[in-house]
């Protein structure tokens, strides 16, 4: 079974802070890193889907980078709000056994203060 | 367009007695993923199926069982219940790797309480 380890856990900023987080998995045989965003008591939701290394995707504030080679992604947000908190999951996609599908991290908890 | 199904959307069982989440994936989606969030808690991966077998498996407790029909439905059968089961049970459905886009699909949740 393949490890995806997320860090921190958990993350406390004020609003307006920039912060990043990262996400660690298994480069043998890479396909894909998912990036989700989930709020407490709402469905999770896609935030990047990224498969080359190098790869670098943003929306509005967030964005992410990838480095198959070393095996890690790093999710950014700029100028943190308030309506950024939530958990943010990522997930990878590896070839090979039984290993058809994704594998996520527990995720870093964000808080923002205002 | 279609999204993940879950059923039923709110549930309340008293302890001790069994209850059973159904998830019904986007079609052609051969991939389900069971996820639980408790209140106040972050999400804690359960189990994930692929092509109706068990691929990964997290933090579900011996008192739980799923599985994946061959129609690709997966349902979460739940006995012995206890007040700390009450909690969101999210599922998530994707295609598999072979098939190009993987990313994962959320359904709205199942509510289950104990009391």
């Amino acid at each position: 079974i393949l490890n995806v380890e997320q860090s921190p856990q958990s993350l406390h900023v004020q609003e307006g802070d920039s912060t990043n987080f990262t996400c660690s998995f298994p480069s043998s045989n890479f396909y894909a890193l998912h990036w989700y965003r989930w709020e407490t008591a709402k469905s999770p939701e896609a935030l990047f889907v990224m498969t080359l290394n190098g790869d670098e995707k943003k929306k509005g504030r967030i964005s992410a980078t990838l480095n198959t080679k070393e095996g890690y992604s790093y999710l950014y947000i700029k100028g943190s709000q308030p309506e950024d908190s939530a958990t943010y999951l990522c997930a990878c996609l590896n070839y090979g056994g039984s290993q058809g599908n994704l594998i996520f991290g527990k995720g870093t908890k964000l808080s923002v203060k205002p | 367009a279609a999204g993940v199904i879950q059923s039923p959307r709110h549930l309340i069982k008293e302890k001790r007695e069994t209850a059973t989440l159904k998830c019904y994936p986007i079609p052609r989606h051969d991939t389900v993923y069971w996820y639980q969030q408790g209140p106040g808690q972050d999400p804690q991966f359960l189990i994930s199926f692929y092509e109706k077998m068990q691929s990964d498996k997290g933090s579900i407790p011996d008192r739980f069982s799923a599985q994946q029909f061959s129609d690709y439905h997966s349902e979460l059968n739940m006995s012995s219940l206890e007040l700390g089961d009450s909690a969101l049970y999210f599922c998530a459905s994707s295609l598999g790797l072979s098939q190009g886009n993987t990313e994962a699909f959320f359904g709205q949740g199942t509510r289950l309480t104990v009391v």
